[in-house]
């Protein structure tokens, strides 16, 4: 399989705290793309990160790459009650054949 | 409103008993895409398409078959279910194979 793998598995933050989840990946890539996942429903796209980019911020979120790592983290600072959602990583579709591969999911509880 | 309508949210059917979900974007998407997720599984990808009268094999495409006579249409079909079938289904849609999915809010199967 080609997926790659998030961890943790599952966070719980108290509101306010900042929020950390790290994603792995198997095949070179263009981009790398961060989703959003309320309970049962569509993923959302957050924010993407070229390959050459190191760094990428949108308001409350940070993201990271290292391609020699083959790894990405993403950071939700200050986080509140609405960020609890399940997050995924995904890699695009420019190096695999066209198919875009997700990681398996990070699960973030925030507590009031 | 830029979306991804499937249809139809939740489907309880027999085994044996062909049925068809549909997707629709009206962005004018060259790529689409279907995906089913399942517990501890993550997303898969089923079938995806990079313009019209181009489908391709995912990575899980046994028991699925697509079409896409239309660019904005992308129907999914089970010509013949099976309870392993049982799961969330998403359709997707982005520019290209390396810009961000928009996702359907999802249909969840239940094969009995």
């Amino acid at each position: 399989s080609q997926q790659g793998e998030e961890d943790p598995q599952a966070l719980s933050i108290q509101e306010g705290e900042n929020a950390t989840m790290n994603c792995s990946y198997k095949t070179s890539i263009n981009n790398l793309q961060w989703y959003r996942q309320n309970s049962g429903r569509g993923l959302v796209h957050l924010i993407l990160i070229r390959s050459n980019e190191r760094e990428k911020h949108s308001g409350r979120l940070r993201v990271t790459l290292d391609t020699s790592k083959k790894s990405s983290s993403l950071l939700i600072t200050a986080s509140r009650a609405a960020d609890t959602a399940s997050y995924f990583c995904a890699t695009d579709g420019w190096s695999t054949g066209n198919q875009f591969y997700f990681g398996t999911g990070t699960s973030l509880t925030v507590i009031p | 409103e830029a979306q991804v309508t499937q249809n139809p949210r939740y489907l309880i059917t027999v085994t044996g008993k062909k049925l068809t979900v549909t997707c629709s974007q009206n962005m004018n998407h060259e790529y689409m895409s279907w995906y089913r997720q399942d517990p501890g599984l993550g997303l898969r990808q089923i079938y995806y398409s990079m313009n019209v009268e181009v489908t391709d094999k995912g990575d899980v495409p046994e028991g699925y078959k697509v079409s896409r006579k239309e660019k904005r249409n992308f129907p999914l079909i089970l010509e013949s279910p099976s309870p392993n079938q049982t799961s969330l289904y998403f359709c997707a849609s982005s520019l290209s194979v390396n810009s961000p999915l928009h996702f359907g809010n999802g249909t969840r199967l239940t094969v009995t």
